[in-house]
């Protein structure tokens, strides 16, 4: 079964504190990983996809990256607004999305 | 472009009842995908339709149900409420199986 972890559960910084999520996973087959962006009550926002290992995509202050058996999301110089719950998922084989419980990421000015 | 949509955004029923909750994709895309999302948790996969059939299921018991119409539209029912079945219920569409884009939820109360 594929399995997705996220590190920290949460993450408290000062404004242009920049910090990194991790998200390690395994699967069989990965079809894609993605980044998703989730406020309060309200449905993930899609941010990145990556399916390779060595891949990098970049958005304003976040950079995603790919290994093997991990990713990272960069985030550098944030700001207030950059506050929210980052979700991570995996797609194998399968093409289900699986996800990690999520940082929640609270930048402070 | 509307995006994806879901209705109602809030629901509260008793242990026992019945809850169908809808769906609308967003323009261009044939696939939508049900997930339940507990607080504090990630999203877990409950199933996801195409070209009207359940193509795929996760680990969830058969009182969830859906359909999908022939304009993409969907339904999720849920059968005799536990109260264990609160939570948000999100929609994704997709064009196929390429990128997820979700709905703002149905925020589900069980009494």
């Amino acid at each position: 079964e594929d399995q997705v972890t996220q590190s920290p559960e949460a993450l408290r910084l000062q404004e242009g504190e920049s910090s990194s999520l991790n998200c390690s996973y395994t699967v069989s087959g990965l079809r894609g990983l993605f980044w998703y962006r989730q406020d309060p009550g309200k449905g993930p926002e899609f941010l990145f996809t990556l399916y390779s290992a060595g891949e990098e995509k970049e958005k304003e202050r976040l950079k995603a990256t790919l290994t093997k058996k991990e990713s990272f999301l960069h985030i550098t110089a944030p700001k207030p607004e950059d506050s929210a719950t980052y979700l991570c998922a995996v797609r194998s084989n399968d093409y289900k999305l699986s996800f990690g419980a999520g940082t929640t990421v609270t930048v402070r000015a | 472009d509307a995006g994806v949509t879901q209705s109602p955004t809030h629901l509260i029923k008793t242990r026992g009842q019945q809850v169908t909750l809808r769906c609308s994709p967003k323009s261009g895309h044939d696939t939508v995908s049900w997930y339940q999302q507990a607080l504090g948790q990630g999203p877990q996969f409950i199933f996801q339709y195409y070209e009207e059939e359940e193509r795929q299921r996760g680990n969830f018991p058969d009182r969830f149900s859906g359909h999908q119409f022939p304009n993409y539209s969907s339904e999720l029912n849920v059968n005799a409420l536990l109260l264990g079945d609160s939570a948000l219920y999100l929609c994704a569409s997709s064009l196929s199986q390429d990128t997820q884009y979700f709905g703002p939820g149905t925020r589900l109360t069980v009494l």
